[in-house]
Formats: C-alpha cells, structure tokens, sequence
C-alpha cells in the first residue's frame, strides 16, 4: 500500500493567495483528519471526516479555513486568503473507523506564506 | 489551555539504557491514549496505544503506563537503540474517539 499521498510536499506563495492542499487516503480506511503543527502550538487537529462526511471542524482556525471530501480517496483543504502565520506543516491521516488505534499520517506538506 | 502536556521538549540517553517519556493530561475524561514517534519530514507513525481500563501495555521494546489517579502516563524504551532517536507525541482521546488532542512532543537522542 502507498500509505497516505499528500500533495504538494512543500508550498511556497504570498500573502493573500489561495492554497490547495490535496490528500489521498489509505484504501479502505473511512476516516480522514486534518492537522496542523506549529512550533507554538505543536500537532493540531483541524477538521475530520467519517465517510466522506465531516464530523468535527472546530479545530478549523477561521473562516478562511475549509476543507471538502468529495469521494472517499481524495480530500482538500484550502486557505484563502492566506496570511504569514498560516506557515506550518499540514499533515493528512486516515484510519479505519472500527479501529480506535492508530491513524496513519502521510509525510506532511510544508506552507511558506510569505 | 494545554490539555495534554509533555513538559520535557528534549531528552538525550546512552543506547542501551532506559528512555521514559512522561505525559501529563488535565482533562479527566479522557479514556484512551497513544503515543506516535516522528521522523525529520516525515508523518507521525503510531507506536504503542492505552485505554484507561488499563494501567500498564506493553509491546517490545516499549512499554507504556498509565497512572489515571495522576493523570500521568509514561513510555519506557528499553533498550534504547539510535534508531529510536525522534520525536515522540502522546495524544488522548475522550469516549474512545478519534478526535485524539497531541502534546507538543519530546524530542529524544539516543546516543550511541
């Protein structure tokens, strides 16, 4: 299995422009988290899914925030506009809703805005 | 307000002795609990997990215990290998959910 994909891996743009983010899911796994970690505030969860439906966006830090899982292998998450303190590192991570073990995170996509 | 702090940013130990993380969590309801170990640009990987009708699990080299009077879990790495050199993240959850709440992390060096 190729894990979770997340893309782009590193992402660089200005202040006031929209920023996609883009997740692929584990095969099979019907859950999908959000997170955000930031030297300030470490790992934070943003929004999750359970069958493509979302469950708990309060971790969504403003309305400039949204996120949409349109199908169960792919899920966005987009900021606009974007500002300086958005930089961070997002990561993507799915799991089996029957499971409450783990979830499995892909390898994150890193946000300059400048 | 932090939920669940690791109060240790940083912990270097000898290869062959004991690692021991600690956790502490504020809010009780808190059932379930995990730590994720994390490399340089990589994703969290999961690693060892509790549930609170238990206060000790165990997996290998990793062994993780829990203390609900103290809200206070720990993880022990033993022997610790240089490969074990990363960050480490405990997180819980309330009513076995998934909306699982992380700590800051600890970065542990394990030195050879």
């Amino acid at each position: 299995d190729a894990g979770v994909i997340q893309s782009p891996r590193h992402e660089v743009t200005e202040m006031g422009q929209e920023v996609t983010l883009r997740c692929k899911p584990i095969s099979g796994h019907n859950s999908l988290f959000w997170y955000r970690q930031t030297m300030m505030r470490g790992l934070e969860l943003l929004i999750y899914f359970n069958n493509n439906v979302p469950i708990d966006d309060s971790g969504m830090p403003e309305d400039r925030f949204s996120a949409k899982m349109p199908n169960a292998s792919f899920s966005t998450l987009k900021i606009q506009p974007s500002e300086p303190r958005d930089s961070a590192v997002y990561f993507c991570a799915s799991g089996k809703r029957e499971s409450e073990d783990e979830q499995f995170f892909g390898p994150g996509t890193r946000l300059t805005v400048l | 307000d932090q939920q669940v702090k690791q109060n240790s940013p940083s912990l270097s130990v000898q290869e062959g002795r004991i690692s021991i993380l600690n956790c502490d969590y504020t809010n009780s309801m808190f059932d379930y609990f995990l730590w994720y170990k994390k490399y340089p640009a990589e994703g969290p990987t999961f690693l060892i997990s509790i549930s609170s009708i238990k206060d000790k699990n165990e997996d290998g080299r990793f062994t993780v215990f829990l203390n609900k009077s103290a809200k206070h879990l720990s993880l022990h790495i033993v022997p610790s290998q240089p490969g074990d050199s990363a960050v480490y993240f405990c997180a819980a959850s309330k009513n076995y959910g998934q909306n699982f709440v992380f700590g800051p992390g600890t970065r542990l060096s394990v030195l050879p």
